[in-house]
C-alpha cells in the first residue's frame, strides 16, 4: 500500500528552538497538505500545496510557520520558534485533485514544546 | 456557524445495535462529502465517499441531503472494533477538505 511518510513520529524540544516536520507524499499526487490537531481545535488546515506551488497558507501564523515543498517528494513545515501552544499533533496529507477523492494522511509528528 | 459541525458523543452503544451520526455543513456550494475514521492517536482514515444518491459499504451506509445541508452515517450490527472517532469531512473549495470536530462512538461487549 502507498503511504505518506512523516518524520520525526515524535519530537520534544524547548520553547525558542527551531522545529522542522517532514513529509514525503505517495508518488503520483499532486496535492499536499499540512493539518494540525489539538483536543480543542480539532483539525485545522494549515497549509497546501499543488504541483508544489503554495496555494493557501492562511491557516499558518506567518510570523513563526514556513511550508515549503522542494520537491515533488518532500513537503517541509517550519516552526521558528517554536512556543508551548505549538503543541499538537502535525499532519501531512496527499491527494489528487478531482471531486469525490479523499486524501491520505501520513502517520503524524507528535510535538511537544516544554 | 461553523463550517462542519457534529454531535461530538459519546456515542455508548452495545454490539449488534445500530447507531447512526449526523453531520451539518455551512457552505451551500460544496461538492465533496467523506466520512473518516480516526482511531485513538492514530490519523484519519477514509472511510468512505458520500455520494448524492446515498451509498452503502457493507455496515455502513452513507447519506447526504444537499437542501438541508446534513450528510449521515450509519453503522449496522455494531462491532467492537468499530470504536473510533468519525469524522464528517466537506470538500470547501479549491478541493481543500474541512474537517467536523468528529463524533466518538465507543461499542462495548
Amino acid at each position: 500500500d502507498a503511504r505518506v511518510t512523516q518524520t520525526p513520529r515524535h519530537k520534544v524540544t524547548e520553547m525558542g528552538q527551531e522545529v522542522t516536520m517532514r513529509c514525503q507524499p505517495i508518488l503520483g499526487h499532486n496535492t499536499v497538505f499540512w493539518y494540525r490537531q489539538t483536543m480543542m481545535q480539532g483539525l485545522e488546515l494549515l497549509a497546501y500545496f499543488r504541483n508544489r506551488a503554495p496555494l493557501d497558507d492562511s491557516g499558518m501564523p506567518k510570523d513563526r510557520f514556513s511550508a515549503e515543498m522542494p520537491d515533488a517528494t518532500l513537503a517541509t513545515l517550519k516552526i521558528q520558534p517554536s512556543e508551548p501552544r505549538d503543541s499538537a499533533v502535525y499532519f501531512c496529507a496527499s491527494g489528487t485533485v478531482g471531486a469525490g477523492y479523499g486524501y491520505t494522511f501520513g502517520s503524524g509528528t507528535r510535538l511537544t514544546v516544554v | 456557524r461553523k463550517e462542519v459541525e457534529q454531535d461530538p458523543g459519546p456515542f455508548n452503544v452495545p454490539e449488534g445495535a445500530t447507531v447512526a451520526f449526523n453531520c451539518t455543513y455551512s457552505n451551500s456550494a460544496s461538492q465533496s462529502f467523506f466520512w473518516y475514521r480516526q482511531d485513538c492517536r492514530k490519523e484519519p482514515k477514509l472511510l468512505m465517499s458520500v455520494y448524492s444518491s446515498g451509498n452503502e459499504d457493507g455496515r455502513f451506509t452513507a447519506q447526504l441531503n444537499r437542501a438541508s445541508q446534513y450528510i449521515s452515517l450509519l453503522i449496522r450490527d455494531s462491532k467492537l472494533s468499530d470504536s473510533a472517532t468519525y469524522l464528517c469531512v466537506v470538500n470547501s473549495g479549491y478541493s481543500t477538505l474541512t474537517f467536523g470536530k468528529g463524533t466518538m462512538l465507543l461499542v462495548s461487549p
